[in-house]
């Protein structure tokens, strides 16, 4: 089945300094993937939604100066925390669907494991 | 703006019971709803994708139904195992893009 894989999974890093979490597709070529936040005991919400060869699109309140992401080919997607502080410290989750634009919305989002990130 | 709410927050049920989880959602108009499930610190694994046009689902010990004119969904469970034990989110596709708008999670617990 369609595999999703994030990396790193977890990350301690220092008020001020930059992390990049990748999200790859192993078996499927996608597109469109999709950054979401999830803090604790709270349900995920979606940052943004990453366009392959284009610029990615950003939900209302997140910074994009600050969530860079970057998609540059059909199996990899970025996303870069830049000068991260305490209040970024979460658990980052990819997500991506396979096939292009013409793809289905009624075939399942597949999920990575997500990425721990504790800022001091 | 589509709000989705799950009822209980947690629950508790002692191995071998059947048990239904609920959704609620406030926009009827939407493309499909999926139930994920959900390990600490962990990502999603898809368990049941219900297309609007459906009513259910089924994978072996789950069923999965949807009621849009009531803005409703319900995950059943039978014979619920120890590792049955997760979150479970349901998720809702609306609009362009397929984005999808989580509800705010059950948390299961089967106890032995």
């Amino acid at each position: 089945g369609a595999v999703v894989s994030q990396h790193p999974s977890w990350v301690i890093c220092k008020s001020g300094t930059s992390v990049k979490i990748e999200c790859r597709s192993l078996d499927f070529q996608a597109t469109t993937m999709f950054w979401y936040r999830q803090f604790p005991k709270q349900s995920l919400m979606l940052m943004a939604t990453s366009n392959e060869g284009s610029k990615a699109t950003y939900e209302q309140g997140v910074e994009k100066d600050k969530f860079l992401i970057n998609h540059a080919s059909l199996t990899l997607s970025t996303l870069t925390v830049t000068s991260a502080h305490p209040e970024d410290s979460s658990f980052y989750i990819c997500s991506a669907r396979p096939g292009g634009p013409e793809s289905s919305y009624n075939s399942p989002l597949h999920f990575g494991n997500g990425t721990r990130l504790t800022v001091t | 703006k589509q709000e989705v709410t799950q009822i209980p927050a947690a629950l508790s049920v002692p191995e071998g019971e059947n048990l239904v989880l609920n959704c609620s959602f406030t926009d009827s108009a939407i493309y499909n709803l999926q139930w994920f499930r959900q390990d600490p610190g962990k990502g999603l694994t898809s368990l049941l994708l219900i297309q609007s046009s459906q009513r259910e689902q089924t994978s072996g010990r789950l069923n999965a139904s949807l009621d849009k004119s009531s803005g409703r969904s319900t995950l059943y469970i039978a014979a619920s195992q120890p590792g049955d034990s997760a979150t479970y989110l349901c998720a809702l596709s609306t609009g362009t893009a397929s984005k999808l708008t989580f509800g705010t999670g059950t948390r299961l617990q089967v106890t032995l």
